[in-house]
């Protein structure tokens, strides 16, 4: 199973760029690379998934390596509503083994004023 | 509000009582996950279902817990004879699996979870 390795806390502050970076060294070739968000009380909401090099929508840039052992999650301009703890998890999607995803315990990103 | 409901979103019970959840996904999505968090910690895996096809189920999932999705419609996840770890949310996650700007796209929607206390 692909591990993943995150920081366990961030600070940072308001109109920053914060980048979390995710380690996954044995991820597989079918894996793909998924962040989620969550707020407490709350289920995780997608974020980002990619496969390679850069994926970028409205709220995020997923930067992927060559080697795909890392992966960075860059979110432009934060803002207090980004405190929360944001997951890094690897994984096949599609028609394959939903039991290889592994949420771990992410990352508690903290936004200053 | 993701468009996933679960019902109840709190229960109490006693250790040794059964409960159920329901969870109601997004009515165009054919996968539904059921997953487990703990306080500090990520979401679990334990079941995921293929319209009515129950594929995978965690070793998580002991022989006291038992999921449904009649119809790939709602599901429910029950648990018999509730013991105290058994205290944590359950939270329920659709999606479908899409082809986006050339990637495989498995993006799941979360509910808002049923919070579980066995006293």
């Amino acid at each position: 199973l692909a591990k993943t390795t995150q920081p366990i806390s961030m600070d940072s502050y308001e109109g920053q760029e914060v980048n979390i970076t995710c380690s996954h060294n044995n991820i597989a070739t079918n894996d793909y690379i998924t962040w989620y968000q969550q707020f407490p009380s709350q289920g995780p909401r997608f974020i980002i998934q990619g496969y390679k090099t850069k994926v970028t929508n409205e709220v995020a840039s997923l930067f992927i390596p060559a080697d795909r052992k890392s992966s960075t999650l860059s979110l432009p301009r934060v803002s207090l509503s980004d405190t929360a703890v944001y997951y890094c998890l690897v994984g096949p999607p599609g028609y394959s083994s939903a039991s290889k995803i592994i949420f771990g315990s992410g990352t508690r990103l903290s936004i200053r004023p | 509000d993701t468009g996933v409901s679960q019902n109840p979103r709190h229960k109490i019970t006693k250790r040794g009582q059964n409960v159920t959840f329901r969870c109601d996904p997004i009515s165009e999505h054919n996968r539904l996950y059921w997953y487990r968090q703990t306080l500090g910690q990520g979401p679990e895996f334990l079941t995921y279902f293929q319209n009515e096809a129950q594929l995978e189920k965690s070793r998580l999932l002991s022989d006291r817990f038992s999921a449904e999705r009649p119809k790939g419609s709602f599901s429910t996840l029950e648990i018999q004879r509730t013991e105290q770890g058994d205290s944590a949310m359950y939270l329920c996650a659709s999606s479908l699996v899409a082809y986006t700007g050339g990637n495989l796209v498995d993006e799941q929607y979360f509910g808002p979870g049923t919070r579980l206390t066995v006293t």
